[in-house]
């Protein structure tokens, strides 16, 4: 079985500073890890992935995301945020093997404030 | 070029009615997939389509749910006898090929409410 754990509900920053939302995971074999942004009314728009080797891995809208293997973490990083980054997050695994559908986490709302 | 598309975006029908949600992938996408976004959830997995054929429904509810894709394209989530518990939003997601390291493009989904 797979998992995803997406421990904050809300983040809350103000604009310009760096943020941080956090994803740890469980999964079978190689995970495969990505991030997707939702806005209001909208679909989900893909962001960033990890596949295979370097650990940190960048995105569109100048968003990153560390992958620790150790600590079976994603998370998702920015180095100075923007009002209109305020949506919800969510991280998402599949393994190398078994279910081809991706495991959600619950989401992350992200808040900037001005 | 053209992203997912799904209709209707919004769908009321009454309790025990059925409905169909319709599903435009990504032209040359050969994986489909159908989630369900419940109220401050994440989305959870339906079904999956390779091709024509459902490879993987162990996602779906109950047999009142059904799915289908007879050309490999559009593809079309059928619900019966409608129950309240069913409202929710209804996403479709295409990807180039059904690999894990694909990503998935989500289409804007279809609000489903059901009185």
């Amino acid at each position: 079985a797979q998992s995803v754990a997406q421990p904050e509900d809300q983040v809350n920053v103000a604009e310009g500073n760096p943020l941080t939302v956090k994803c740890t995971y469980s999964v079978s074999g190689n995970p495969y890890l990505f991030w997707y942004v939702q806005y209001p009314n909208r679909g989900l728009q893909f962001l960033l992935k990890y596949i295979t080797g370097d650990n940190l891995v960048k995105g569109s809208y100048g968003f990153e995301a560390e992958f620790n293997k150790s600590q079976t973490s994603f998370h998702l990083k920015k180095p100075s945020a923007l009002v209109s980054d305020s949506a919800l997050y969510f991280c998402a695994v599949r393994g190398d093997t078994g279910r081809r559908a991706l495991t959600f986490g619950s989401g992350t709302r992200l808040q900037v404030q001005p | 070029g053209a992203g997912v598309s799904q209709t209707p975006s919004n769908k009321v029908t009454e309790k025990g009615k059925y409905v169909e949600l319709r599903c435009d992938p990504i032209s040359g996408h050969t994986a489909l997939y159908w989630y369900r976004q419940s109220l401050g959830q994440g989305p959870e997995f339906l079904i999956y389509f390779q091709g024509t054929g459902a490879a993987d429904d162990s996602g779906l509810p109950n047999d009142r749910f059904f799915a289908v894709r007879p050309e490999g394209s559009v593809s079309t989530l059928k619900i019966q006898r409608t129950e309240r518990g069913d409202s929710a939003v209804y996403l479709c997601a295409s990807s180039l090929s059904p690999g894990p390291s694909y990503e998935q493009y989500f289409g804007p989904g279809t609000r489903l409410t059901v009185t």
